[in-house]
């Protein structure tokens, strides 16, 4: 089955490490996104990319770095500049690129906590 | 940036309709209506959008206002498994940013 991969579950992080959030898709979308998500809230947005070795910042893409080598993988490292990374982080795709209106796949999503 | 006003929650018992309303009276011509789901500790779920006309799909409808500063999404028989936050956000065309701006949502309770 198509779908969007995010590992691990849950990730724990040590006081200034840095992290590395899995996100692998096989929907043959160009676009894909991250967000992370606090207790009680909506989607922010981190960063996103509509093309392979491409991608731009979001809301909150402080203390955050990502890459896109790959169509299918879009992988998101938390560093140790950011100092509140305990939150749930949900990585998406779309079909085409961002000005298209079309839907959003959303992985189960990745908890990050620090130890 | 365009913005919704959704209530924080709202109640429904089991196999009645619910009417999930949200307000965008910022909204511009061009930007799509999307709702959108998420069950605890998961991934939001893709329910419907629309730009100007009323749209149905197995999940839900969705009722546009003529002046689209305002939509309805309605589930015609809700179930337990209905029970999730919904978002309703813009999906803003074109720019250097079309990503899609989430709030809290609704908090869609739904009893047996």
């Amino acid at each position: 089955d198509g779908g969007i991969t995010q590992s691990p579950k849950y990730l724990f992080r040590k006081e200034g490490q840095n992290v590395t959030l899995s996100c692998e898709q096989n929907l043959n979308h160009d676009a894909m996104y991250w967000y992370r998500q606090d207790p009680g809230q909506g989607l922010r947005l981190i960063y996103y990319s509509q093309i392979v070795n491409d991608f731009q910042k979001g809301d909150i893409a402080e203390g955050y770095s990502v890459s896109r080598e790959k169509k299918e993988s879009f992988p998101l490292t938390v560093t140790s500049a950011q100092k509140n990374p305990t939150a749930f982080y949900l990585c998406a795709s779309s079909i085409g690129g961002t000005g298209t209106p079309g839907k959003l796949f959303f992985g189960s999503g990745t908890q990050l906590s620090v130890l | 940036d365009a913005k919704t006003t959704q209530p924080n929650s709202m109640e429904s018992n089991e196999e009645e309709p619910v009417h999930l309303p949200c307000n965008h009276s910022t909204i511009s011509g061009t930007d799509y209506i999307h709702w959108y789901r998420q069950l605890p500790s998961q991934g939001p779920e893709y329910v419907i959008h629309g730009l100007t006309s009323n749209v149905n799909n197995r999940m839900a409808s969705l009722a546009i206002a003529e002046d689209r500063k305002s939509s309805t999404l309605i589930l015609h028989r809700a179930t337990l498994r209905d029970a999730a936050v919904y978002y309703c956000i813009l999906k803003i065309y074109g720019g250097s940013q079309g990503n899609l701006i989430f709030g809290k949502g609704t908090k869609l309770s739904v009893k047996p």
